[in-house]
């Protein structure tokens, strides 16, 4: 089991570039979510996908939009990037929502100059 | 919106002392979730809790509901525990939906 895996690990981008990370997992889990983290702050959510087929705005999800492709793969898309979306992003899925376990994935290092 | 604080932001210790982590949370919740990131900076869940107390190993997670406190205690610190550790809450019912409102974690730095 590879559990939550994510590319690309490093990217950089300039300032108005799109980009998608991508994220899957293979533990048949129904909930999938995207989480930036920034020094001095907590994980904070940018979207999730209570299900297959659904997804939710989280608390910060201005600039980005998802896709919820399948059960296995979420993924998170950046339109035209801003510096300020220079971040460390966390995918992490869990079976059902917030009362269970989430798993994360090894996270993705994006700088936007 | 809950809100979640840690205490202490930093901790350093000597191998082998007894370490307490703190978070209070401002709302009732469903949920607390200890998180742990390693320095290469993956996470991974340590408790899911809801009342009363877990231990897995060297770990023990307590939660308080009517003081809306939880503490993380690790016995026997060890190098290898030096991370930082986040605490995360849900939210009371449906309306919370999947959302974890996060604290901004404890850096904790134990040394030989």
């Amino acid at each position: 089991n590879a559990g939550v895996t994510q590319t690309p690990k490093f990217q950089v981008l300039k300032t108005g570039q799109s980009m998608t990370l991508q994220c899957a997992q293979d533990m048949n889990h129904n909930s999938m979510y995207w989480y930036r983290q920034d020094p001095g702050m907590g994980l904070r959510l940018i979207y999730y996908s209570a299900s297959e087929g659904t997804t939710d705005k989280g608390e910060v999800p201005n600039g980005y939009n998802v896709s919820r492709l399948n059960k296995r793969e979420f993924s998170l898309r950046l339109e035209s990037a801003a510096p300020s979306q220079t971040s460390v992003y966390f995918c992490a899925s869990s079976e059902r929502g917030g009362s269970y376990e989430q798993y994360f994935g090894p996270g993705t290092r994006l700088t936007v100059t | 919106k809950n809100e979640v604080e840690q205490s202490p932001q930093n901790l350093t210790a000597q191998e082998g002392e007894f370490i307490t982590i703190n978070c209070s949370y401002s709302v009732g919740i469903s949920a607390l979730h200890w998180l742990q990131q390693h320095p290469g900076g993956g996470i991974v869940s340590l408790f899911m809790l809801s009342s009363g107390k877990k231990k897995h190993g060297r770990l023990i997670a307590t939660i308080n509901i009517q003081e809306k406190h939880s503490s993380l205690h690790i016995t026997a610190s060890h190098p290898r525990d030096s991370a930082v550790y986040i605490c995360a809450v849900r939210g009371p019912g449906e309306t919370s939906g999947s959302r974890l409102t996060f604290g901004e974690g404890t850096q904790l730095t134990v040394n030989p």
